[in-house]
């Protein structure tokens, strides 16, 4: 069974950093790429960025919105994902999913609030 | 960015009924591939949102034919035949095909 499940987040002050983990079961992990996707309360998900399987080098893509401030990244050994948020804002404030690639499985969600 | 448009924004249907959601994006969503990447997804309240359809018209494990995607280049349409109470939330499409991915701004079906 695919199994995501996010933690890291919480609250942290307006310029502030935060690395959120994703922990990934029941797949063979290196063959997929995996996505980080946000959503505010109320609003649409808005897609972050992915980070391409091994065979296509485990290079990355970022939405415009975040790129210079988020990094993904991952630990292939532990199945772990990894999303480094820096200088944060209000406007980052969001629950945050990790999701295979095809989107077809999410994590349950983790809540991040930029607040002073 | 691409921009897609979802309409309409919310929709009240009874059970046993039709129901039929557009999404409009702002250019061709046909890739290099040849392949179109619009998805539809359903978020159930509380839930994380679960993909329903993906390359327009294919339907994911388990999803019921109830459920169909249709559409080409920048017109899509989700239809459901007969709707049932486990199809209440809120509908997205999303694109996979232009960076970055968008999503429509959602579609909620509620219950007449």
């Amino acid at each position: 069974e695919v199994k995501l499940l996010e933690s890291g987040g919480g609250l942290v002050q307006p310029g502030g950093s935060m690395r959120l983990s994703c922990a990934a079961s029941g797949f063979t992990f290196t063959d997929f790429y995996m996505y980080w996707i946000r959503q505010p309360a109320g609003k649409a998900p808005e897609w972050l960025g992915f980070i391409r399987n091994k065979a296509n080098g485990y290079t990355t893509e970022y939405n415009p919105s975040v790129k210079g401030r988020f990094t993904i990244s991952r630990d292939n050994t532990q199945n772990m994902l990894y999303l480094q948020m820096n200088t944060l804002r209000a406007e980052d404030t969001a629950t945050y999913y990790c999701a295979r690639s095809g989107i077809d499985y999410w994590g349950q969600g983790v809540m991040v609030t930029v607040s002073s | 960015d691409v921009v897609m448009t979802q309409t309409p924004v919310s929709l009240s249907v009874a059970i046993g009924q039709p129901a039929s959601i557009s999404c409009k994006s702002s250019q061709s969503l046909v890739g290099t591939s040849g392949k179109t990447y619009l998805n539809w997804l359903l978020q159930r309240p509380g839930q994380s949102p679960k993909r329903l359809i993906y390359l327009v018209s294919k339907l994911d494990s388990g999803i019921p034919d109830r459920f169909s995607g249709s559409g080409s280049e920048t017109d899509f349409t989700l239809k459901i035949s007969r709707v049932e109470a486990d199809d209440l939330g809120v509908y997205y499409c999303l694109q996979g095909t232009h960076f970055p991915y968008t999503f429509g701004a959602g579609t909620k079906l509620e219950l007449k």
